[in-house]
C-alpha cells in the first residue's frame, strides 16, 4: 500500500534551535519526495522537491535529505525563527503521474520565544 | 504576481444547500486539483483536471461536483449529499507538460466550510 508517514507529530523547540523532521514512504514506484510548509490558515507552501539521484538539497535554514534506498526523507531546520512555526508536509507522488500525490499527517512545529 | 486565488475565504451551508467555492489562477497552470484537508490529515484529492472540459473523480469525490469551462477556472460545488462537509478546501493547480513534470503543485491559501 502507498503510505508516508511523518514523525513526530509534533514539536515544540526554542527559538534558535534546531530540529529535525521524518518522513518515511512505501510509494513505488518512486519518482520524487516534496516538502511544503503550510502556515496556519494558509495554503501549503513548497519548500524543496528532492528526485531520486538526489541525497540533499538545501533552501536556506532548511536542508532537505533523501535516502532512496531506505525510502525514507528528513528536513532539518537550522537556527530556527518564529516564523519557522507551521506545519511541514512530505508528498510523494504515484501512480506515474506527477498529478497524483499522497500527503503525509504533517509535522506540527511551534516555536517558541 | 502570478498565484491562485480562492474565494470566499470563509463560507457556511444550510442544510440541504448547495454551495460553490471559487478557484482562479492566472499561472497558465494546465492542471487544477480540488482537495479536503481535515484535523489531523493528510490532504485528499476530491477531483482533478489535466485539461478545459474535462475532469477526473479523486479520493472523495462523492458529495462534490466540479466544471473546467476555462482554463483558468475551476469551481468546486459541494452539494447536499455530503453529509459532512466541515473542512478546510484547498485547490491547487501545476504546469502538465513533460518539460515541466516536476514541479511542485501551486495551492491556494483556502475556503474554510462550515455548517450552520
Amino acid at each position: 500500500k502507498n503510505q508516508v508517514e511523518q514523525s513526530p507529530q509534533s514539536l515544540i523547540i526554542l527559538e534558535g534551535k534546531n530540529c529535525t523532521l521524518q518522513c518515511n514512504y512505501t510509494v513505488s514506484p518512486f519518482s520524487n519526495l516534496r516538502w511544503y510548509k503550510q502556515d496556519t490558515g494558509r495554503g501549503p507552501v513548497s519548500l524543496t522537491i528532492m528526485t531520486f539521484s538526489e541525497n540533499t538539497k538545501s533552501n536556506g535554514r532548511y536542508t532537505a535529505t533523501l535516502d532512496a534506498d531506505t525510502k525514507q526523507s528528513s528536513l532539518h531546520i537550522t537556527a530556527s525563527q518564529l516564523s519557522d512555526s507551521a506545519s511541514y508536509i512530505c508528498v510523494v507522488p504515484y501512480g506515474g503521474s506527477q498529478g497524483n500525490l499522497i500527503f503525509g499527517k504533517g509535522t506540527k512545529l511551534s516555536v517558541k520565544p | 504576481d502570478g498565484g491562485i486565488t480562492q474565494s470566499p475565504k470563509y463560507l457556511f451551508r444550510k442544510e440541504g444547500q448547495n454551495v460553490t467555492l471559487s478557484c482562479e489562477q492566472n499561472l497558465n497552470h494546465d492542471a487544477m486539483y480540488w482537495y479536503r484537508q481535515d484535523p489531523g490529515q493528510g490532504l485528499r484529492l476530491i477531483y482533478y483536471s489535466q485539461i478545459v472540459n474535462d475532469f477526473q473523480k479523486g479520493d472523495i469525490a462523492e458529495g462534490y461536483s466540479v466544471s473546467r469551462e476555462k482554463k483558468e477556472s475551476f469551481p468546486l460545488t459541494v452539494t447536499s449529499a455530503q453529509k459532512n462537509p466541515t473542512a478546510f478546501y484547498l485547490c491547487a493547480s501545476r504546469p502538465d507538460n513533460r518539460v515541466r513534470r516536476n514541479q511542485p503543485q501551486h495551492f491556494g491559501d483556502g475556503t474554510r466550510l462550515s455548517i450552520l
